[in-house]
């Protein structure tokens, strides 16, 4: 049952322009939602949130927007950069029951940024 | 300020035994949790410790067992290895038990051949 879906494998992009990923989720009690970025050989590392109350969150060239209806965030890469290039991961954390104090983590989405 | 760091970064174990893997945690956090990476998948959350008490637990058999420390330092143990035990696992950090905004290390990569 893979409650948080990113659809797309992978993702090619030119250097400068927009970088979308796309991640769905299915849990009615997610609440909190993540955006992680992995290099080979390291651990995630965290790059935007966003909670459920808003649905936009913006940070530099990263802005994840939220559409609580459709149970869907985007991440939106402006300019996008080589050095974007990575494993992109969607994560979702629900309050209470057995989601408290959990993230929950789509199969990820790689995303190539060509000079 | 030190980030999370674990231990060891790879390892190789025959199938049936048993391993503990380690995780330091960032300074300040008081909550640890452990996460599973098979190869091609996202981390899948194991279990969480909140000042040295089980908060949570994923959908992993008894054989995954955890400790955290007075320091918040934590150790996953894995007891009969199995081959689909072979995956990267990876520790968080956060302060406080919601995990908003958890800190990962780099992973440590087991092997069970």
């Amino acid at each position: 049952d893979q409650q948080v879906k990113q659809n797309s494998p992978s993702l090619s992009v030119q250097e400068g322009r927009i970088s979308i990923l796309n991640c769905d989720y299915t849990n009615s009690m997610f609440d909190y939602f993540l955006w992680y970025k992995k290099y080979p050989a390291e651990g995630p590392t965290f790059l935007i949130s966003i909670s459920s109350i808003k649905d936009k969150n913006e940070d530099g060239r990263f802005t994840v927007f939220l559409n609580k209806s459709a149970k869907h965030l985007s991440l939106h890469i402006v300019p996008s950069q080589p050095g974007d290039s990575a494993v992109y991961f969607c994560a979702a954390s629900g309050r209470g029951g057995t989601s408290y104090g959990k993230l929950t983590f789509g199969q990820g989405t790689i995303l190539t940024v060509h000079p | 300020e030190t980030g999370v760091t674990q231990s060891p970064t790879h390892l190789i174990k025959t199938r049936g035994q048993q391993v503990t893997l380690r995780c330091s945690s960032q300074s300040g956090h008081n909550t640890v949790s452990w996460y599973q990476q098979a190869l091609g998948q996202g981390p899948q959350f194991i279990f969480q410790y909140y000042r040295e008490e089980e908060n949570g637990r994923g959908n992993f058999p008894p054989r995954f067992s955890g400790l955290q420390f007075p320091n918040y330092s934590s150790e996953l143990n894995v007891n009969a290895l199995e081959l689909d035990d072979s995956a990267l696992y990876l520790c968080a950090s956060s302060l406080g038990s919601q995990n908003t905004e958890a800190f990962f290390g780099q992973g440590t990569r087991l092997t069970v051949v």
